[in-house]
């Protein structure tokens, strides 16, 4: 299932500096994206999520952009903390009848460095 | 704030054997979830279940897989007979109506 796609693998980053992730999808049925946070040896945690109508949503250092028209959305960090180190996933969705089906990303390994 | 709990956070098993995986879903929630992430690949769907019965369910959901809310608080994954490629990290999920999903820490599941 290739729906959602994240090319990049990792990404290192100096701290204070922007990290920008990305991620690419295919149906344009999706009704909205999240990215996810993952820590070793823990759950995906919710980071920040953007309808299908939106082109841009803000949260504190957190802001995803959507380019519909291109099937892509970013997800930028400034500034760029040691603590963002961590996986983050991409995950589209399509609401069905309430529930909310995630298809993920493969994920891309962020390291922010001092 | 409220968390999804999974137990265990480990389980090692024989191949062929059975393995119950245990959440408890955030109490409000009404849908619930399991995922699983294979070591080194994407975090995948497994299985939606509302109003006591599945919602959705992957093709990896086949007939060794079960689930099942048998009160009020608890959610879990059976699978009766266990493989190799069954060995992954197994997420519990929950969600409002319409919300965002939260995700337990995990059980690590090694089949031998």
């Amino acid at each position: 299932d290739q729906q959602v796609k994240q090319n990049s693998p990792s990404l290192s980053v100096q701290e204070g500096r922007i990290s920008i992730l990305n991620c690419d999808y295919t149906n344009s049925m999706f009704d909205y994206f999240l990215w996810y946070k993952k820590y070793p040896a823990e759950g995906p945690t919710f980071l920040i999520s953007i309808s299908s109508i939106k082109d841009k949503n803000e949260d504190g250092r957190f802001t995803v952009f959507l380019n519909k028209s291109a099937k892509h959305l970013s997800l930028h960090i400034v500034p760029s903390q040691p603590g963002d180190s961590a996986v983050y996933f991409c995950a589209a969705v399509r609401v069905s009848g309430g529930y909310n089906k995630l298809i993920f990303g493969a994920g891309t390994r962020l390291a922010v460095h001092p | 704030e409220p968390e999804v709990t999974q137990t265990p956070s480990h389980q090692v098993t024989q191949m062929g054997q059975e393995v119950i995986l245990r959440c408890v879903p955030i109490s409000n929630h009404l849908y619930f979830y399991w995922y699983r992430q294979i070591l080194g690949q994407k975090v995948e769907f497994l299985v939606s279940f509302y109003n006591n019965e599945i919602s959705e369910k992957s093709e990896i959901f086949d007939d060794q897989f079960s689930v099942e809310r048998p009160d009020g608080s608890n959610f879990t994954l059976k699978i009766r007979s266990t493989k190799l490629e069954d060995s992954a990290m197994y997420f519990c999920a929950s969600s409002s109506t319409g919300g965002k999903l939260f995700f337990g820490s995990g059980t690590q599941l090694s089949v031998l």
